[in-house]
């Protein structure tokens, strides 16, 4: 069955930090595809990234990281310098191979202090 | 490019009523999937439609709820009877079917309906 955990349930920081959100996934797959969600006060659910199991690159976009660590089975997001429009809800969700259904974490409230 | 169409965007409805949402998925994508979002739960997955066919419907409730996704139109998420505990937002995603390890699915969101029943 496939899991994921996301910890930290609200972050707060202040504009201009970084913030690292974690993600711990379990599956039994070997081919599986982790994502990354966002979703602003506004409610809609925006893709950020897919990433493959036989991937390990990791993968920056802007101020946008992501760390994939097999060997933990954790698929970590990194904010850099982060503005008031990063506060929003982060899900990360994971899909066996077998399958097209997501399974999503409990999401991450991130909220950026002016 | 337009991205997965849902609507209403807030619906009210009273106890007993029934509540449809309709989704149409991204140009060229076939494959169509409901989740919801409760307050407590987070996002579940519900069902996965492609044309005609009801793929898995595994997250589905047993009674009130019905998904389709005809040949021509909408994939359509019927609830019939509405309780309250049916209030949450209900977010329509597609995809592509793409069976090359290299690309996988990527699953796009819509923006969601807001379903609040009185």
């Amino acid at each position: 069955a496939q899991k994921v955990t996301q910890a930290q349930t609200e972050i707060s920081v202040v504009e201009k930090e970084d913030v690292t959100l974690d993600c711990v996934y379990e599956t039994r797959d070997t081919t599986y595809y982790l994502f990354w969600y966002k979703q602003p006060p506004s409610g809609e659910l925006v893709f950020l990234i897919r990433r493959n199991s036989f991937d390990e690159q990791n993968e920056i976009s802007g101020r946008y990281s992501w760390n994939f660590q097999k060997s933990t089975s954790s698929f970590n997001f990194t904010i850099t310098a982060s503005q008031v429009v990063d506060s929003a809800v982060y899900f990360c969700a994971l899909s066996e191979y077998g399958n097209n259904r997501l399974a999503f974490g409990k999401g991450n409230q991130v909220v950026v202090i002016p | 490019n337009a991205g997965v169409m849902q609507n209403p965007r807030h619906l009210v409805r009273r106890r007993g009523q029934e509540a449809r949402l309709r989704c149409s998925p991204m140009k060229g994508h076939s494959h169509v999937y409901w989740y919801r979002q409760l307050p407590e739960e987070g996002l579940k997955f519900m069902v996965y439609l492609q044309k005609e066919n009801i793929i898995d419907e595994s997250g589905m409730p047993k009674e009130r709820f019905s998904a389709e996704f005809p040949k021509e139109g909408p994939s359509i998420l019927r609830i019939q009877q509405v309780v309250r505990g049916d209030s949450a937002a209900y977010f329509c995603a597609s995809s592509l079917r793409d069976r090359d390890r290299s690309s996988g699915n990527t699953i796009y969101f819509g923006e969601g309906s807001w379903l609040t029943v009185v």
